[in-house]
């Protein structure tokens, strides 16, 4: 149990594009998911925390606006990136965290960005 | 320094030699878990132990937690190329119910 599916694995599009990747709790209910995006080399680095129902949380100099987060369902969160740039460029990873199951959380296989 | 250090940076062995990466942390935490990254791919999940726990093992892996000095170490026995790939720690603290912060990362290098 406790799988998290995001889709794409890997997307290219073109500067001033939006894309949008989502991730999925497949055999469990998350209250809370996470986003994190990676350079090259370099380690994840938490975005937002998304809450099923409410407003996302962002964490210091990330863009709100460019960077879109809905927790529609249970099982379901959307990242979207508004107006690509090449420098959004990276590798986006989300976690889930199981319903009544205390802190732990499981990471999807992330999500390769190219923007053109 | 940010929470969840690594050392070392990169660590270069030869097949069939142990591995030890350590992680060192600043704040209280919930558990922390080791995670392996092979280039350009996602996360694995290796081991989660608690701040309750010493000590966990998986297999050829063996995960040490030692809550007063705030570190923990991964060891890999009997290594293979197989095992090339950068290694995280990632610590979930009290507060944050499940929001993980990773390490810089071990470059591990198992020469064939």
């Amino acid at each position: 149990g406790a799988v998290v599916s995001q889709h794409p694995s890997r997307v290219i599009c073109k500067s001033g594009t939006s894309v949008k990747i989502e991730c999925r709790s497949l055999d469990f209910q998350a209250t809370t998911m996470f986003w994190y995006r990676q350079f090259p080399k370099q380690s994840l680095m938490l975005m937002a925390t998304s809450n099923e129902g409410s407003k996302a949380t962002y964490e210091q100099g990330v863009e709100k606006d460019k960077f879109l987060i809905n927790h529609a369902s249970l099982t379901l969160s959307t990242l979207t990136v508004t107006s690509a740039h090449p420098e959004d460029s990276s590798f986006y990873i989300c976690s889930a965290r199981p319903r009544g199951r205390g802190v732990e959380a499981f990471f999807g296989q992330g999500t390769r960005l190219t923007v053109v | 320094s940010q929470q969840g250090e690594e050392d070392p940076q990169a660590l270069s062995i030869q097949e069939g030699e142990n591995a030890t990466m350590n992680c060192s942390y600043k704040t209280s935490i919930n558990n922390l878990q080791w995670y392996r990254q092979n280039s350009g791919r996602g996360l694995v999940h290796l081991i989660l132990i608690r701040s309750n726990e010493r000590e966990k093992h998986s297999g050829r892996l063996r995960v040490t937690l030692d809550t007063s000095k705030k570190s923990s170490s991964l060891l890999i026995t009997a290594s293979r190329a197989a095992d090339t790939a950068s290694y995280f720690c990632a610590t979930a603290l009290n507060t944050n119910a499940g929001k993980s912060t990773f390490g810089d990362g071990t470059t591990l290098t198992v020469k064939p």
